[in-house]
């Protein structure tokens, strides 16, 4: 089984709709989420970050985890075309040891 | 400004030929990790080092080497043994242990083997 796994899309969507991604982990002792962005031919970025279950919001985004059912999500409202990217959500637990999902690509159409 | 560098940007390697891909990274960060991603299949972790002078295998370490002689540079060379090498290779870097610990990639190297 796969540390992460993560739906890889493509996933294509209208200017200004509400966007879900997804992920499911099998390791109980990952506490800290991360999720990178990357774009086309680019290194990936942090986009957020959380530790152990609950919501965090930044701007237009929202990353969630439930630790109970181990999966994480990251929502994007009012989704614009410079969201067009790859997402890889990133669980991990306290060390250097870091796991990526497969990533997620998204395009935003105008 | 700080940041983790890659040169270069593109690489086109002849079968039978070893290639190196530099890394470097000014965030006075000790640990350091190579990734080699294809379409679909995200990151897989080729090596890492901890510490100078030091480095452990990631999931796909063969065809693959490293070394860590300063703690700004993590050079990795692709062998001939590597089969496969076509690829997009990102070096990461982290501050190192610890609780939360962001990597910092680089904005990687296309290598193509004509």
């Amino acid at each position: 089984q796969k540390e992460v796994e993560q739906d890889p899309g493509p996933l294509s969507v209208p200017e200004g709709a509400i966007v879900s991604l997804n992920c499911t982990y099998s390791n109980s002792a990952f506490q800290y989420f991360m999720w990178y962005r990357q774009y086309s031919r680019k290194g990936p970025e942090l986009l957020m970050y959380t530790y152990s279950s609950g919501n965090k919001e930044d701007g237009r985004f929202t990353a969630q985890v439930d630790k109970s059912s181990k999966y994480i999500s990251l929502f994007i409202r009012d989704s614009q075309p410079s969201d067009s990217a790859t997402y890889l959500c990133a669980p991990r637990r306290a060390g250097n040891q870091f796991y990526f999902g497969t990533g997620t690509s998204l395009t935003v159409i105008p | 400004d700080g940041g983790i560098t890659q040169s270069p940007k593109y690489l086109f390697r002849k079968e039978g030929q070893n290639v190196t891909l530099s890394c470097e990274q000014n965030l006075n960060h000790d640990a350091m990790y190579w990734y080699r991603q294809d379409p679909g299949q995200g990151l897989r972790l080729i090596y890492y080092s901890q510490i100078v002078n030091d480095f452990q295998k990631g999931d796909i370490a063969e065809g693959y080497s490293v070394s860590r002689e300063k703690k700004e540079s993590f050079p990795l060379t692709v062998t001939s043994a590597q089969k496969n090498p076509t690829a997009f290779y990102l070096c990461a870097s982290s501050i190192g242990q610890g609780g939360y610990n962001e990597q910092f990639f680089g904005p990687g190297t296309r290598l193509t083997v004509l």
